[in-house]
């Protein structure tokens, strides 16, 4: 079963704006990831935090981690239309065994 | 990182026909893993791929429907056999680095099938 859900499901905002995208899970986590993918192409990795983190950030990205709530955001700051792309969670369990992607954010940013 | 190729890029094919999907990958990796992302849809994993033993199938998804090679540590192969239009997807495969699943995946660039 769907382990990751995100919300919004799509997201539109002007260049320049912040974007913010949530990911909900059920169960136990070692890590949670966020992942990009453009036109149905191949996903990127864009940042790993692990269950004993709660913020990470890398250039325009911030993550947040709550495991006492089973959640995580994505913050793309000063949003530009080469940010435009799905993004996907994707949750590891404890045992290290499965490997569950979340349906994604549809993120369009307008020029 | 792993940089990773996949083939064909794209492909249509007629119902009823199969397809083998290539995925090379530039190093040797333990873990490979195929994936299908059906139209506007999130990625389920098909299997896992490990070199020298037989590929773990997830639940859904059978040995007869989609064989998977896995002859050495650089390369696997998904083939889709007997196809309908519901087999419509992108399919990818991805690998780990060492420390498996704790570290993140690498994607190849997925091959887009259409089946008429």
């Amino acid at each position: 079963s769907q382990q990751g859900e995100e919300d919004p499901q799509a997201l539109s905002i002007q260049e320049g704006e912040n974007a913010t995208m949530n990911c909900s899970y059920k169960t136990s986590i070692n890590n949670l990831q966020w992942y990009r993918q453009n036109s149905g192409r191949g996903l990127v990795h864009l940042i790993l935090i692990r269950s004993n983190e709660r913020e990470k950030h890398s250039g325009r990205l911030r993550v947040t981690l709550d495991t006492s709530k089973k959640s995580s955001s994505l913050l793309i700051t000063a949003s530009r239309a080469a940010d435009t792309a799905s993004y996907f969670c994707a949750t590891v369990r404890r045992n290290g065994q499965n490997f569950v992607f979340g349906p994604g954010t549809r993120l369009s940013v307008l020029p | 990182s792993a940089v990773i190729s996949q083939k064909p890029s794209r492909d249509i094919c007629q119902r009823g026909t199969s397809l083998t999907i290539q995925c090379q990958v530039d190093s040797q990796v333990t873990m490979m893993f195929w994936y299908r992302q059906q139209p506007g849809q999130s990625l389920t994993l098909i299997a896992t791929a490990n070199q020298g033993s037989e590929a773990t199938y997830e639940s859904g998804f059978v040995i007869d429907k989609f064989p998977i090679s896995r002859p050495n540590l650089t390369f696997s192969t998904l083939t889709v056999s007997n196809m309908s239009p519901e087999d419509s997807s992108i399919y990818l495969c991805s690998v780990v680095g060492n420390g498996g699943l704790y570290n993140e995946q690498f994607f190849g660039p997925g091959t887009r099938l259409t089946v008429l």
